[in-house]
Parts: structure tokens; sequence; C-alpha cells
């Protein structure tokens, strides 16, 4: 039973580039998670997804920030322009429901911004 | 709106020692509650759940969870502890169909 695939694993890029990070869910969840991780703010969770649809980005930081669920299997971040400060682990994670039901994981992406 | 606290970052416990990670909860409504634990360069993996059953849960790897809702806490155990279960661990909540709310970490280190 595959888990939740995230690509790609690292991301290494200059300050001002736009970076993409990609997450399969896991089929028949109908949510899907946006979580960034660092050492000073722990882990935050940007936005999610209901249905494909977003239910609430409170958590996205700025404008910069940007994310899509096209299908039930597949959504993108973006950040546009990138900026150091964005450099952390990002994480996917999917659910059958809210809730009461765990979320499972994916294994992240590791974004460093030079 | 619900929130957890995990008491102490960091806790250190010599090889075979018991394992006591402390979490305490806010909630409005009987909650649903969790603990996660994260490996190295890995996501979070679920540990345990609590969902209204049985108040003493039993996990993975030998570890458990006791809910008691007269201290709002649920933390978590294990008799002994082994090298293996080195990692960062984290309590979640959620007030039914309200998000998940993660404390921010406990990071178990194992003395030999």
């Amino acid at each position: 039973d595959a888990g939740v695939i995230q690509s790609p694993r690292h991301e290494v890029t200059e300050m001002g580039q736009e970076v993409t990070l990609r997450c399969k869910p896991i089929s028949g969840h109908d949510y899907l998670f946006w979580y960034r991780q660092t050492m000073m703010r722990g882990l935050e969770l940007l936005i999610y997804f209901n249905n494909n649809v977003p239910i609430d980005d409170s958590g996205m930081p700025e404008d910069r920030f940007s994310a899509k669920m096209p299908n039930a299997s597949f959504s993108t971040l973006k950040i546009q322009p990138s900026e150091p400060r964005d450099s952390a682990v990002y994480f996917c994670a999917s659910s059958p429901r809210q809730g009461s039901q765990p979320q499972h994981f994916g294994d992240g992406t590791r974004l460093s911004i030079l | 709106a619900q929130s957890v606290t995990q008491l102490g970052s960091h806790v250190s416990v010599s090889e075979g020692a018991l394992v006591l990670l402390r979490c305490n909860y806010s909630s409005s409504v009987p909650p649903y509650l969790f603990w996660y634990v994260q490996y190295p360069n890995q996501g979070l993996q679920l540990l345990l759940k609590y969902t209204s059953a049985a108040t003493l849960v039993k996990g993975i790897n030998g570890f458990e969870a006791e809910f008691k809702k007269s201290e709002t806490s649920f933390h978590l155990t294990k008799p002994s502890a082994h090298m293996s279960d080195a990692a960062e661990y984290f309590c979640a909540v959620s007030d039914r169909d309200d998000k998940i709310i993660f404390g921010k970490g406990t990071r178990l280190h194992i003395l030999p």
C-alpha cells in the first residue's frame, strides 16, 4: 500500500528562483495538508484541502507561497520568488477525514535556498 | 480552540529505563489525541491514537499512553527504552472535525 509520495526529496536552489514541491496523497484520502518544519518554529500547517478545494490557507506565510490541487491524486506547493528564510523541510500529509483519523505523512522535501 | 503542550523539548533516559513523555491538552469537547514519532530524515509516523474508547491506548513499538480527563493529560510511556527509540515525538489533539494541532515535539535521547 503506497504511502504519501513527495518529490523531490532534496532541493537546492538560488534565491529568487521558483520552487515547486509535489505531493501524491494516499488514494481515497479526501484531505491533504502541507506543513513546514524548522528548528525555530517547529511544525507549521500551511494549507489544507478537502476534496481538492483549499479550506484554510491562513498558515501560508505570504503571497510568494501558493498551493494547488488540480485533482485527487496530485498537489503542488510553489514558492516564487524563493528566499533563504524559506529553507525548511516541507511535508505533505493526507487523511481519509478530518479530526478523528490520523494524518499520514510523506518523507518530506528538504529545501535549501542559497 | 484546542491546544497541546509538551513538557520538555529534550528528554534523556538510559537504555532499559522507563520512558515518560508528557503531553497536556486543552479542548472544549472530548478530544481525539495522537502521538507521532519522527525519525531522522523521515516524516511523522502514527504511534497511537485515543478516540474515546479505552483510556489506556497501546501503540506500536511497545509504547502506550493513558488518557486522563481530570488532568487533561495524555502522557506517553514505555517500560524499557531501546536505542532505536531515539527520535522526536509529537503529541497532537483534534476537536472532532477540526484540524489536528501538533505540539512542539520532544526529542528523546537514549543513553547507553
